[in-house]
């Protein structure tokens, strides 16, 4: 079975400073990860993906993910946050190759302090 | 192109009653998901569909819950007899492919009083 952890319910960070939203996962079969996106009164987005090659994945805001099989992490950073960025973060991964369905973390609720 | 549709975006109804919640996938999707976040926790798989079949209803909670996807467009979520513990947020997903990416739809918040 698969689980993700996400350790941090809630991250209060000012503006222009960097961060870094845990992720850490269990499986015993190759996965996939995900981070998504929710920002308030939306649907979830995705923000970036990890399915093979570099281990270091970016989005085009700015976010970017890099994948620790040692540490069976994915943690997302951005260095420099905006107001924009506000909003609640999942981390989810998918079985490799084949399964249908995303095992969810509890969520990051990012709030961005001018 | 329009994403996925969710009707209603809330719904409040007494425990109980019953409740039918829409989805509609992005056209040409023929996978559609339905999911489920109780508040505080993470969000739970609960089935699949390839059309207007059934792949995988695994994660269904119990028998008082009924999805259906007639002619494999929209799809249907109800929840009869609704309780307590059935509040949260239903959330619907997309794919062109099993394996591409899902698009999700803003979901819809349910409160059972």
């Amino acid at each position: 079975a698969q689980s993700v952890t996400q350790l941090d319910s809630q991250v209060p960070v000012f503006e222009e400073a960097p961060v870094e939203l845990r992720c850490n996962y269990s499986s015993s079969v190759s996965v996939y990860l995900f981070w998504y996106v929710q920002y308030p009164n939306q649907g979830l987005q995705l923000l970036l993906k990890y399915l093979s090659g570099s281990t270091l994945v970016e989005s085009i805001n700015g976010f970017e993910a890099e994948f620790n099989k040692s540490q069976t992490s994915f943690h997302l950073r951005k260095p420099s946050v905006h107001i924009s960025d506000t909003a609640e973060y999942f981390c989810a991964v998918r079985r490799a190759n084949t399964g249908n369905q995303f095992y969810f973390g509890t969520g990051t609720s990012l709030t961005v302090i001018p | 192109e329009a994403g996925v549709t969710q009707f209603p975006s809330h719904s409040v109804i007494e425990k109980g009653q019953t409740v039918t919640l829409r989805c509609d996938p992005i056209s040409g999707h023929d996978n559609l998901y339905w999911y489920r976040r109780v508040m505080g926790k993470e969000i739970k798989f609960l089935l699949h569909f390839v059309k207007e079949s059934k792949q995988d209803e695994s994660g269904m909670p119990n028998n008082r819950f009924l999805a259906e996807r007639t002619g494999g467009t929209y799809s249907t979520l109800k929840v009869q007899p609704a309780e307590l513990e059935d509040s949260g947020v239903y959330f619907c997903a997309s794919s062109q492919e099993e394996l591409y990416e899902q698009y999700f739809g803003p979901g819809t918040r349910l409160t059972v009083t």
